[in-house]
């Protein structure tokens, strides 16, 4: 059965503070691992896209690993703001589906 | 421009009522979707268009009926929803339909059944 599943659930850190989040998956065959922010009530904002080659990703404070023998990826924020506060998903596609296999997310919240 | 619009951003409606949610993208995708979105859940496929015909039905309640017009808007027709059916509605598009391609969310609809 194709699943991702993430951890912690949740997370508390103080502003400043790096953090990294965990995906696991079990698509297959694999396509690519997305990472998503979405803000509460708001639609998913994309961070990363990474395809079976690729190792590594960044965008801005944002870096996502993928290790595609392990089946895991990671999500790691750099010098958290307050704006990071939000649930971050992780979101597998398969090869040759018009479908996205979603997380179920961790919400982080970032104090000051 | 990379946005997905989506109109109205809250909707409150009751159960005999009909009301459409509406979507737009002037990206260029070929692939448009629809997801609901439960609190503290993530988003479940409830619909994909690709190249305007409807490619993906994920066994829906005929109460929800989607529409194409063009390859920039897609619709989502309610009639006769119950409580349960509220929900964040997130529309989303992508270059093509088989999900190798970035997908760009919609800012959703929030909609209430009373």
């Amino acid at each position: 059965k194709n699943q991702v599943e993430q951890s912690p659930q949740s997370l508390i850190i103080l502003e400043g503070k790096n953090c990294t989040l965990q995906c696991n998956y079990t698509v297959s065959p694999f396509s690519n691992l997305r990472w998503y922010k979405q803000d509460t009530g708001r639609g998913p904002v994309s961070l990363t896209i990474m395809t079976f080659s690729e190792n590594t990703k960044s965008n801005g404070r944002y870096t996502a690993t993928l290790d595609a023998d392990t089946k895991q990826s990671s999500l790691h924020i750099t010098a958290s703001q307050l704006s990071d506060s939000a649930s971050y998903i992780c979101v597998v596609s398969a090869r040759l589906t018009d479908k996205l296999i979603f997380g179920t997310g961790t919400r982080l919240q970032v104090f000051p | 421009d990379t946005e997905v619009t989506q109109t109205p951003k809250h909707l409150v409606m009751g159960m005999t009522n009909k009301k459409s949610l509406k979507c737009e993208q002037h990206m260029g995708h070929r692939a448009m979707y629809w997801y609901k979105q439960k609190a503290k859940k993530p988003p479940e496929l409830m619909f994909v268009y690709s190249y305007e015909k409807l490619s993906i039905n994920e066994s829906v309640p005929s109460r929800f009926s989607p529409e194409c017009p063009n390859s920039s808007l897609l619709n989502l027709h309610l009639h006769a929803l119950q409580p349960e059916d509220s929900a964040l509605y997130l529309c989303a598009s992508s270059q093509y339909g088989d999900m190798n391609t970035e997908a760009f969310f919609g800012q959703g609809t929030r909609l209430t059944v009373v």
